[in-house]
C-alpha cells in the first residue's frame, strides 16, 4: 500500500516535494512511477525510478524540473517539481511499477496559486 | 514520442450492454499496453496488462485484445459499478503515455 503526503498550496516559481511511503514492503526491488492529473483532465506520465538499477526516466516535458528519488531507509519515494506554474495544479499520484502501474497511492493535490 | 488515441471520449450504455473502447498507437508498440479504470475521486486501477492479460481479482467480464497499433477493451456485460473513466497506457519505450480517456456512463 502506498501512502502519499498531504495537499500542498504553492506560489508560482516555488518547488514542491511529494512523498510516497510503502507500507508492508520495500522499494528496493520495485520501480516507482509518478503520474499527474490536472482538474477534469486525463492522466499524464511524468517519470519513474527503477531502484534496483538506480535509473530514472522522465517525460521530456518535465526534464530539468522534476526529480524522482527514493529513500530505502524509510521506504519512501519522492517527486520534486520545481519552477511551479499555475498549469502544474493537479493531483499527483505515485504507483508501483515501471510499465504496469499497480497499486497507486491515494493522490496528492498540489495547488499553484499566487 | 508515441501518441495514444482513444475512442470514443464518452459513452453511454445500459446495464447488460457489451461495451467496446478502442485505443490506437501512433506507431507499433507490440503488446505493451495496459488498461486502467478510474472511478470518480479515486486513483486509477490496473485492469489489463500486456494488452490481454487480466489483472488478478479483476472480473472476467473485462477483456483486452490487440497488438501493434490497434487495441480493444471490452466489457462483456455492463454492471452499474463499471461507471468510470477508462484509460489505455503504452509502455513500449520511454516516455510512456496515456490515452485521453473514455468516460462511461449508464443510460
Amino acid at each position: 500500500q502506498l501512502v502519499q503526503s498531504g495537499a500542498e498550496v504553492k506560489k508560482p516559481g516555488s518547488s514542491v516535494k511529494v512523498s510516497c511511503m510503502a507500507s508492508g514492503g520495500t522499494f528496493s526491488n520495485y520501480a516507482i512511477s509518478w503520474v499527474r492529473q490536472a482538474p477534469g483532465q486525463g492522466l499524464e506520465w511524468m517519470g519513474g525510478i527503477i531502484r534496483i538499477f538506480g535509473t530514472t526516466n522522465y517525460a521530456q516535458k518535465f526534464q530539468g524540473r522534476v526529480t524522482i528519488t527514493t529513500d530505502e531507509s524509510t521506504n519512501t519515494a519522492y517527486m520534486d517539481l520545481s519552477s511551479l506554474r499555475s498549469e502544474d495544479t493537479a493531483v499527483y499520484y505515485c504507483a508501483v511499477g515501471s510499465s504496469s502501474l499497480d497499486p497507486w497511492g491515494q493522490g496528492t493535490l498540489v495547488t499553484v496559486s499566487s | 514520442d508515441i501518441q495514444m488515441t482513444q475512442s470514443p471520449s464518452s459513452l453511454s450504455a445500459s446495464v447488460g450492454d457489451r461495451v467496446t473502447i478502442t485505443c490506437q498507437a501512433s506507431q507499433g508498440i507490440r503488446n505493451a499496453l495496459n488498461w486502467y479504470q478510474q472511478i470518480p475521486g479515486k486513483a486509477p486501477k490496473l485492469l489489463i496488462y500486456g494488452a490481454s492479460n487480466l489483472e488478478p481479482g479483476v472480473p472476467s467480464r473485462f477483456s483486452g485484445s490487440g497488438s501493434g497499433t490497434d487495441f480493444t477493451f471490452t466489457i462483456s456485460s455492463l454492471h452499474p459499478e463499471d461507471i468510470a473513466t477508462y484509460y489505455c497506457q503504452h509502455y513500449d519505450n520511454f516516455p510512456y503515455s496515456f490515452g485521453q480517456g473514455t468516460k462511461l456512463e449508464i443510460k
